[in-house]
């Protein structure tokens, strides 16, 4: 199946700041990305729908305007999460869509920690 | 809406020992079901899927699904489990009327092998 990398796969930083998260697709063009975040314990929730070249999706109760997703190539998706809160910790996981057989390629996640 | 129940959070079983993974779901209309794995420190895998056909699918590594409309489940089998199966396993649906591959993911069941 297609690989997906993620970076960084940590990252601290401090309450207020933005930080950006790449998804890269290494083996694969993909027009469509999904960006998760997952709760210890807890199932992975979709935030939103990344299409290249158009703007993203988001699930309801997501904040657009916090939660910035760039989908700019084929194989690269960034989200951004701006004026980072200590309630925005949690491991945030993309994955790409394989197209034609209704299967999605994760990537290994980043475990974001706001102090 | 789409929802996914995995009942059991945490399942222990000896090594060579049976398993039985349960997923229920429930939905209005017609789904597509999937399992995947998630080993310790990696991304997500898709082990296996039903998307139409015979209602027993199975995976390489001896895992098997079956999914039953009348009871709305599609739970995941292994006749003899190995340590190597220690992971989080996590069922999901997507309902392809939406022309779109969204997935819905139950809270997953983490099985622990013991030797």
């Amino acid at each position: 199946g297609a690989v997906v990398s993620q970076h960084p796969s940590r990252v601290i930083c401090k309450s207020g700041t933005s930080v950006k998260i790449e998804c890269r697709s290494l083996d694969f063009q993909a027009t469509t990305m999904f960006w998760y975040r997952q709760f210890p314990k807890q199932s992975l929730m979709l935030m939103a729908t990344s299409n290249e070249g158009s703007k993203a999706t988001y699930e309801q109760g997501v904040e657009k305007d916090k939660f910035l997703i760039n989908h700019a190539s084929l194989t690269l998706s960034t989200l951004t999460v701006t004026s980072a809160h200590p309630e925005d910790s949690s491991f945030y996981i993309c994955s790409q869509t394989s197209g034609s057989t209704y299967e999605q390629y994760f990537g290994p996640g980043t475990r974001l920690t706001v102090t | 809406a789409q929802s996914v129940t995995q009942l059991d959070s945490q399942v222990p079983v000896f090594e060579e020992a049976p398993v039985e993974l349960r997923c229920n779901y429930s939905s209005s209309v017609s789904v597509y079901l999937f399992w995947y794995v998630q080993y310790p420190n990696q991304g997500l895998q898709l082990l296996l899927k039903y998307l139409s056909g015979s209602t027993l699918v199975e995976s390489i590594n001896g895992f098997e699904a079956e999914f039953n409309k009348s009871q709305t489940s599609f739970h995941l089998r292994k006749p003899s489990v190995h340590i190597s199966d220690t992971a989080e396993y996590f069922c999901a649906v997507s309902d392809p009327a939406f022309g779109n591959e969204k997935l819905t993911f139950g809270t997953g069941t983490r099985l622990t092998i013991i030797p």
